[in-house]
């Protein structure tokens, strides 16, 4: 069955670090990849996505994201975290257009001073 | 324009008592999915519809659940005799799905759901 991995539960870094957030997914061909974003008493918002063509993606917020067929990932990353990026961030995959999607758990960013 | 909105926005009931919750997509979107999420985890799939027809529900958990969309706009989902173990938030969501440019959805605010 399709699935996606989130390693990391929780994730504490400094403000004005640089962050990389996992996400592996088990499917024979190559997926449509999501990243969302969800603040506390929030909906899910959209950082940014994958179909085909160059493997790095930009996103909002300077989020982007890297496709490695070989490694079936899409990494999240940032490279100076500020405290409004405290939040929970899942990764997703649909494995045909306009499917429903399968979500990780969720990694929880929590930012220090 | 307006997102997706979801009704009520939280809902206490008791345990047996049915509950209707609702979604209104973004106008013209032709595809509405329902996902469950529980604390801690990541949303889980219920079922979909493309316009008015449902095109998977085998993420229904069992037949207490059902979900219609009959004018291929606004969106119910029901679960009828309610137990504890429905206790969670309902996420709906709707995609445009006219091109592949347009396969991202967009998610509601959601429906916390506590069974009492």
């Amino acid at each position: 069955a399709q699935s996606v991995t989130q390693p990391d539960i929780h994730i504490t870094v400094s403000e004005g670090a640089s962050l990389e957030l996992r996400c592996n997914y088990s499917y024979g061909a190559t997926p449509y990849l999501f990243w969302y974003v969800q603040s506390p008493g929030q909906g899910l918002q959209l950082l940014l996505k994958y179909f085909s063509g160059d493997t790095l993606v930009q996103g909002i917020k300077g989020f982007e994201a890297e496709f490695k067929r070989s490694q079936s990932s899409f990494n999240l990353r940032k490279p100076s975290v500020h405290w409004s990026d405290a939040a929970e961030y899942f990764c997703a995959v649909g494995f045909s257009g306009n499917t429903p999607l399968v979500f990780g758990k969720g990694t929880r960013l929590s930012v220090i001073a | 324009g307006a997102g997706v909105s979801q009704s009520p926005r939280y809902k206490v009931t008791k345990r047996g008592q049915d509950v209707a919750l609702r979604c209104d997509p973004i106008s013209g979107h032709v595809s509405l999915y329902w996902y469950r999420q529980a604390l801690g985890q990541g949303p889980e799939f219920l079922t979909y519809f493309n316009y008015e027809a449902q095109q998977d529900k085998s993420g229904l958990p069992n037949d207490r659940f059902s979900a219609e969309r009959p004018e291929g706009s606004i969106s119910t989902l029901t679960i009828q005799r309610t137990e504890q173990r429905d206790s969670a938030m309902y996420r709906c969501a709707s995609s445009s799905a006219r091109t592949s440019a347009s396969y991202e959805q967009y998610f509601g605010p959601g429906t916390r759901l506590t069974v009492t």
